[in-house]
């Protein structure tokens, strides 16, 4: 399973931006880059993913090295509910399972 | 909110007894996971079901474990003599993506397993 190598945690102010970084230096051509956030007592839930080209969403943009040797998750604005744990996965083209870390725990101050 | 469904939400047995859980996916979702997740980790993947076919089993699945999804629709997942390392998270997930890396994973609110 190809692996993902994140900050524990990061703190952030409410209304900043936060940039969330993600290393996966042997990502191969198949392999996704996804981003889900699980708040506390609650799943997982899917935040974006993106192949090559950096995506944008409602709730994050995601830029990808032009190598996708490494990724960054974008929250514009930080609020209070957004402090989560926050897991970057690869999720290989064909296999049926994502591969969680530990993730990076943000934590947003008021 | 038609969301994916986990019952019950927290359950406490003791050592040796069985467990059995439930999870309702997204209903037009053809793809359902179980997770299981302990203190301070991440969730690993158990299994996985494409409508009734349970198509992929992980390691961590041992013979005391066994999941179902008759007709395709909700799923059950036993544990049987369950032991203290049993206790963690289980997580249910389903989808309706051609694949887990082409689209989303709809997770659960887990169900919570204390064995005492």
């Amino acid at each position: 399973d190809a692996k993902t190598t994140q900050p524990n945690s990061m703190e952030s102010n409410e209304e900043e931006p936060v940039h969330l970084p993600c290393n996966h230096s042997t990502i191969s051509g198949t392999d996704y880059i996804h981003w889900y956030r699980q708040l506390p007592s609650q799943g997982p839930e899917y935040v974006i993913h993106g192949l090559t080209s950096n995506v944008n969403n409602r709730m994050a943009s995601l830029a990808i090295a032009e190598d996708r040797k490494s990724s960054t998750l974008i929250l514009h604005r930080a609020t209070l509910r957004d402090a989560a744990v926050y897991y970057c996965i690869l999720a290989q083209g064909g296999s049926e399972k994502l591969v969680f870390g530990k993730g990076t725990k943000l934590t947003v101050n008021p | 909110d038609t969301g994916v469904s986990q019952d019950p939400r927290h359950k406490i047995t003791k050592r040796g007894q069985n467990v059995t859980f439930r999870c309702d996916p997204i209903s037009e979702h053809n793809r359902l996971y179980w997770y299981r997740q302990t203190l301070g980790q991440g969730p690993e993947f158990l299994t996985y079901f494409q409508n009734e076919a349970q198509l992929e089993k992980s390691r961590l699945l041992s013979d005391r474990f066994s999941a179902e999804r008759p007709k395709g629709s909700f799923s059950t997942l036993e544990i049987q003599r369950t032991e203290q390392g049993d206790s963690a998270m289980y997580l249910c997930a389903s989808s309706l993506a051609p694949s887990p890396a082409e689209g989303e994973q709809f997770f659960g609110p887990g169900t919570r397993l204390t064995v005492l």
